[in-house]
């Protein structure tokens, strides 16, 4: 089946710089790679997807991109707020499977 | 608000007590879903319904028992759990659960379960 690798675990960054997180999957046929954040005590919202018709998709501070050859996707965060920390997952969907393989998440903390 | 209802938010059992969790959807989503979060895993994908047929299940324990009377209502009957079983209940809908076509899902805020 799919498999979804996210790295890191977690990640501490200051206020106002940039984040990074990574995902690689192992299904060539999967075409849809949402991103989900999960604040503490809630579900996970989706914040951003991408499918792999395209290679890159922003929406103000948040940004992923997709490169089918490797089989990675990474979700960008620029200008990082206090309101940013959080845990995010990546998924890989699409291919035949019924539902989305989430990766195991990444704790971000953004210090004031 | 994220268009999906669970309830109740926190339960607390013992390990004979039968009990059940309700979810809700209103985004007129033909597939719903059941996941369990624990700590430090991944979300583990336990039911699969689509048009109100059970789809997928994930080699789960009979003590949780998942029922869909319409594509709008899902709930997940619980008997004789064990500790173990104590996480985060997430409900979810997509529009549908076909192959080959990927949804976007959207969870509800969780049932948090913790069995005594």
């Amino acid at each position: 089946g799919e498999n979804v690798e996210q790295h890191p675990s977690t990640l501490s960054v200051q206020e106002g710089d940039s984040a990074v997180i990574k995902c690689t999957y192992s299904d060539s046929a999967s075409n849809y790679f949402p991103w989900y954040k999960q604040e503490l005590g809630k579900g996970p919202q989706l914040i951003i997807d991408i499918r792999s018709n395209v290679g890159e998709k922003k929406d103000q501070r948040i940004a992923v991109t997709l490169n089918k050859t490797a089989k990675h996707f990474s979700l960008h965060i620029t200008e990082t707020q206090p309101e940013d920390s959080a845990v995010y997952f990546c998924a890989a969907g699409g291919s035949g499977y019924s539902t989305l393989t989430f990766g195991k998440g990444t704790m971000l903390l953004v210090s004031p | 608000e994220t268009g999906v209802t669970q309830t109740p938010r926190h339960l607390v059992m013992g390990m004979t007590n039968k009990k059940s969790l309700k979810c809700e959807q209103h985004l007129g989503h033909n597939a719903m879903y059941w996941y369990k979060q624990s700590a430090k895993k991944p979300l583990e994908l336990m039911f699969v319904y689509n048009f109100k047929e059970q789809t997928e299940n994930n080699s789960v324990p009979s003590r949780f028992s998942p029922e869909c009377p319409n594509s709008s209502h899902l709930f997940l009957h619980l008997h004789t759990l064990q500790p173990e079983d104590s996480a985060l209940y997430l409900c979810a809908s997509s529009q549908s659960s076909g192959q080959g076509n990927g949804n976007t899902i959207y969870f509800g805020e969780g049932s948090w379960l913790t069995v005594v």
